[in-house]
């Protein structure tokens, strides 16, 4: 049975780079069938999807976080990987990873990280 | 790229059909059959309970269904239980390869 598992700091200064890991495990994150997803849930708020990656490298952004945000893939560790330069405040989120086909739904989700923005 | 519009709040007592609105537009809900629902429960992940706009996954009861016209989908819970109590997210293809989730509803059993 996938799993999908957020690994991190949980905590990050203003404007430093937050990021974050997600290992696959009882699958393969090479998988030409599926991307891989990031999204964030603020404290209290609503879910909103931050991006998304496919195994060769190609990469998928919400239009809103694109300049601030590189997504990466390492298959010999059966990882994915998010990093996002200049937060703030705002950034504070739990953020969880998840597996989709594309275009599609995301029906396998990590247990969520949450990353705190402060100084 | 906005947030799917839902309702903040439905609520029922125990045994009755509610039913959870998610309206987007044309170009996102209306082009694509690719809504998804989502239940999440306090501190847990949000967990798949509706793709496609219709469709279950393997596991979950036969108490939700959803359905789609125009620009709105919806998420239907049949015979109300306390354990339905949660937030729950609509979710669209948007096209241009992005995704956008609604603003979420807390549903209430009474």
């Amino acid at each position: 049975q996938l799993q999908l598992q957020e690994s991190g700091p949980g905590l990050v200064k203003p404007s430093e780079t937050l990021s974050l890991t997600c290992t696959v495990s009882g699958g393969f994150v090479w998988s030409s069938s599926y991307y891989w997803g990031w999204i964030r849930q603020p404290p209290g708020k609503g879910l909103e999807w931050i991006g998304s990656i496919y195994y060769s490298g190609s990469t998928y952004h919400n239009p809103s976080l694109k300049s601030r945000l590189t997504m990466s893939v390492e298959t010999s560790k059966n990882q994915f990987s998010l990093k996002l330069s200049s937060v703030t405040a705002a950034d504070t989120a739990v953020y969880y990873c998840a597996r989709h086909p594309h275009p599609g739904t995301f029906d396998i989700w990590g247990q969520g990280t949450m990353v705190t923005v402060s100084s | 790229q906005s947030a799917l519009t839902q309702p903040a709040s439905v609520s029922g007592p125990p045994g009755q059909s509610i039913t959870i609105s998610c309206t987007g537009t044309n170009s996102d809900v209306g082009t694509y059959n690719l809504v998804s629902w989502y239940q999440q429960h306090p501190d847990k992940a949000p967990k798949l309970m509706i793709y496609e706009a219709t469709k279950r996954p393997s596991g979950v009861s036969n108490r939700f269904s959803g359905s789609k016209s125009g620009n709105t989908a919806s998420l239907t819970i049949s015979g109300l239980q306390a354990e339905d109590e949660a937030d729950y997210y609509c979710c669209s293809y948007a096209g241009d390869t992005t995704y956008v989730f609604g603003t979420g509803t807390k549903v209430t059993v009474l």
